[in-house]
């Protein structure tokens, strides 16, 4: 069975800082593992996705995610909060055969002016 | 590529009523999934196609929701005598291979 955790339903930065979401998944096989963005009232967007080669893993609008294997992490991260980086984030796995992807509960990001 | 489309963006009901809602994956795409959100919690899986069969089905979707993938192109979920329960956002996605899903806007059902 396959679950993820985001650690802080709720984050807040102030513009300009380091931004640092959690994800820790449980996998019974090598995952792959994604991080989607969703603004209000609209669908998820890709940000980033790992599927077994490089470890650091860059995204869209300055974010990347490094998966530790020995942490079973995939934590998301972005050297300078924007304004625009307001919204929810939610981390998700699946397996190789992409049948299922189960996602986190999600971390709203707040970013203070 | 137009992406993935859901209709109708919006739905209310009275509790009873069936109701069904459209998508329509990205053109090439040979995987569809169903998602159900519901306020503060992530997407929830209902069940998936490869083309026009349904090969995945959670235990979330009860014998009155149904999902149908005529031709392997459009998809229509349908949730019959409908309950306050199922009031929540409802994301479709799809995909080409597993490895990566796009989503759609959702269709947003509201049950009184």
């Amino acid at each position: 069975a396959q679950s993820v955790t985001q650690l802080g339903s709720h984050v807040s930065v102030s513009e300009g800082a380091l931004v640092l979401l959690r994800c820790n998944y449980s996998s019974s096989v090598p995952p792959y593992l994604f991080w989607y963005v969703q603004y209000p009232n609209q669908g998820l967007q890709l940000l980033l996705k790992y599927t077994s080669a490089a470890t650091l893993v860059k995204g869209i609008n300055g974010f990347e995610a490094e998966f530790k294997k020995s942490e079973t992490s995939f934590h998301l991260t972005k050297p300078s909060a924007h304004m625009s980086d307001a919204a929810e984030y939610f981390c998700a796995v699946s397996d190789a055969t992409g049948n299922q992807f189960y996602f986190g509960t999600g971390t709203s990001l707040t970013v203070i002016p | 590529d137009t992406g993935v489309s859901q209709n109708p963006r919006h739905k209310i009901t009275k509790r009873g009523q069936n109701v069904t809602f459209r998508c329509d994956p990205i053109s090439e795409h040979n995987r569809l999934y169903w998602y159900r959100q519901t306020l503060g919690q992530g997407p929830e899986f209902l069940t998936y196609f490869q083309n026009e069969a349904q090969l995945e089905k959670s235990r979330l979707l009860s014998d009155r929701f149904s999902a149908e993938r005529p031709k392997g192109s459009f998809s229509t979920l349908e949730i019959q005598r409908t309950e306050q329960g199922d009031s929540a956002m409802y994301l479709c996605a799809s995909g080409l291979g597993g490895e990566t899903q796009y989503f759609g806007p959702g269709t947003r059902l509201l049950v009184l």
